[in-house]
This record gives structure tokens, sequence and C-alpha cells, in this order.
């Protein structure tokens, strides 16, 4: 059954770092478009980032650009998200999710941004 | 980027009644290949979101035929003849058709 688990979340202060990671099994991950999509506390989903299957285009929503990597290991099945300059409205719960497709996601990973 | 308007927002119904929920973009979703990339996810509590329906009506494997889609242009809806206790959560649309893709605010389903 195809599966994808997101992990990485955690409380940061603003302006700190974290790496989300994103282990895809049952399907072929190297076949596909991924993209990390983030749910506010009370709000709906918005697309953060994506990236091709070999990793030569990237694009990510305006308000991450120059804060944020997207990238993927396909040895290794895996998907990342490096996030600096952290901001209180970065705060969401993050999912992985097979862009494009859209029928695979992760359950998600919190990501708390509070001084 | 293009806007999804869910209505409601919240939808109380009664077991073995029916439900319906609006989505409307503010562009047309009909691509170049004559198909409209719309949507339906449930997120049920807990959960992570799974696809209902694909390109407005294509039910996904495994989902029971009481969910439908429809709608064209820049109206849709999903429908649910009959409300089971297992399909409280939340509905989301989203557009595929522009880029970036664009979901809708999430309609919260639960029973009266």
């Amino acid at each position: 059954e195809p599966q994808l688990v997101d992990s990485g979340g955690g409380v940061v202060q603003p302006g700190g770092s974290l790496r989300l990671s994103c282990e895809a099994s049952g399907f072929t991950f190297t076949s596909h478009w991924m993209a990390w999509v983030r749910q506010a506390p009370g709000k709906g989903l918005e697309w953060v980032a994506n990236i091709a299957q070999n990793g030569s285009e990237k694009y990510y929503i305006d308000s991450v650009k120059g804060r944020f990597t997207i990238s993927r290991d396909n040895a290794k099945n895996s998907l990342y998200l490096q996030m600096d300059s952290l901001r209180v409205e970065d705060t969401a719960v993050y999912h992985c999710v097979n862009y494009g497709i859209f029928d695979v996601w992760g359950r998600g990973t919190m990501v708390t941004v509070s001084s | 980027d293009v806007v999804m308007t869910q209505s409601p927002l919240s939808l109380p119904v009664t077991l073995g009644q029916p439900a319906s929920i609006s989505c409307r973009s503010t562009q047309s979703l009909v691509y170049s290949d004559g198909n409209a990339y719309l949507n339906w996810f449930q997120q049920r509590p807990g959960q992570s979101p799974r696809r209902l329906i694909s390109k407005v009506s294509k039910r996904d494997s495994g989902v029971p035929d009481r969910f439908s889609g429809s709608g064209s242009g820049t109206d849709f809806t999903l429908k649910i003849t009959r409300v089971e206790a297992e399909d409280v959560g939340v509905y989301f649309c989203m557009q595929g058709t522009h880029w970036p893709v664009t979901f809708g605010a999430g309609t919260k389903l639960e029973i009266k």
C-alpha cells in the first residue's frame, strides 16, 4: 500500500531552523513530483513547495522563498524540507504528498514557531 | 492565484440524510486539454487527507458510491446521498488547473 511517513516537526523560536523528512513506500517514488502542503491552525490547506522527479525543478510559495529548501534523495525514497529563518506564521501541520496526483498523503508533522 | 470558495463551512447532517458541498473558483478550471482538474478530499479527525474524487467526478477506488462530484467551469459540488457516521470530517476542494494549486477552506461535516 502506498504510504508517506513525515517527521521532524517540533517547537522552535522565531528565526530558528527545522528539517522535515518524508519517507515513501509502496509506490514508485522516482516517478512522482513531490510536494509539501501545510495547514495552519484553523485554516485551510496551502501548497508550500514542490520538486520534480530528479530534483531539477523546484518551486516555492512566495512567502517561503529564500528561507525554505525542498530536496529529495531518490536512493532513500525520501523527501525533505529545510526550513530556516522560521516565522510565527509558519506554524502549521506540514504534509508531504505526491504532487499532481495528490492521492498519497503523509499524516503530517506539526511545526510550532513561538517565543 | 485562483481562490476556491467553499460553502457551507459547517454542515450538520442527520444520519441517512443527504449532504451537499459547493466549491466555486475565481477562474474557469477547464484546462487546455478539456479536463477540469478539480479534486475533492476527505480528512477524518486525526488522519491525513484522502482523495475522494478527481477531475470533477471520477471517484477513487474504494470510495463508496454514495459520494459523487459534479459541476463545470467555476461551479462544483460534492454530494453524499445518505450520510453515515464514518463520513464525519472536513471536506476540501482543490484546483490543479492553474499554478499554484489552491484549496478551499474546508467544510466540517458533523452528525446532528
